[in-house]
């Protein structure tokens, strides 16, 4: 069975960081581009991140950019995302997702970990 | 950037056929998938690739893409058909979902 453990949310200061973990089981994790998704307090989903199997290749949403890094470990079945200079907006419940083998579409999700971004 | 348009809400009759657009540039030039998502749970597909239904969601849920507009249409719609849907699509290397439509069956 395919499981995404997300780890790592909390509460945090505007301009603090914080490290968000994906623990990946049930599946060969190397073989699978991985993304995280966010959804703010009663929003829409927004994509944040990809990262390719190998990590060779990364993209980002253009809010996020120069802010967040995307990063596995492949050894370890894990994925990462490190934000700084975090904002108020940047608020939302953080899900880790798995692209497809197609590379079209999200066909598994974690549950999630809320990020909260406050004084 | 690109932007893909969903009607904010959608009402439909049990039994009726509900149907969520989704509007983008060329959309019918690329691959749409769409998500429901019930309250307090993470989204799971229910179309992809345009047409394609992941095994496990019924035959009165289907998708078609074609122009700059996508569709999901849910016939004979149900109670338990109630959520928000999201269609996505991607742009160069970047992934491009809705804003999303609140589906309610009344």
């Amino acid at each position: 069975e395919v499981q995404l453990v997300e780890s790592g949310g909390g509460l945090v200061q505007p301009g603090g960081s914080l490290r968000l973990s994906c623990a990946a089981s049930g599946f060969t994790f190397t073989s699978y581009w991985m993304s995280w998704v966010r959804q703010a307090p009663g929003k829409g989903l927004e994509w944040v991140a990809n990262i390719k199997q190998d990590g060779s290749e990364k993209f980002y949403v253009d809010s996020v950019k120069g802010r967040f890094t995307i990063s596995r470990d492949n050894a370890k079945n894990s994925l990462f995302l490190q934000m700084d200079s975090l904002r108020a907006e940047d608020t939302a419940l953080y899900y880790c997702a798995r692209i497809d083998s197609s590379g079209y579409y999200f066909d598994y999700w974690g549950q999630g970990a809320l990020v909260t971004v406050s004084s | 950037s690109y932007e893909l348009t969903q009607p904010p809400s959608v009402s439909v009759s049990p039994g009726q056929t509900a149907r969520i657009t989704c509007s983008g540039d060329k959309l019918g030039d690329k691959y749409v998938c769409w998500y429901q998502q019930k309250p307090g749970q993470s989204p799971v597909v229910v179309i992809y690739q345009d047409t394609k239904r992941p095994s496990g969601i019924p035959e009165r849920i289907s998708g078609s893409n074609s122009g700059n507009t996508a569709t999901l249409t849910i016939s004979g719609t149900q109670a338990m058909d109630e959520a928000d849907y999201y269609c996505q699509a991607w742009d160069s290397s970047t992934v491009v979902f809705g804003g999303g439509t609140n589906l309610t069956v009344l």
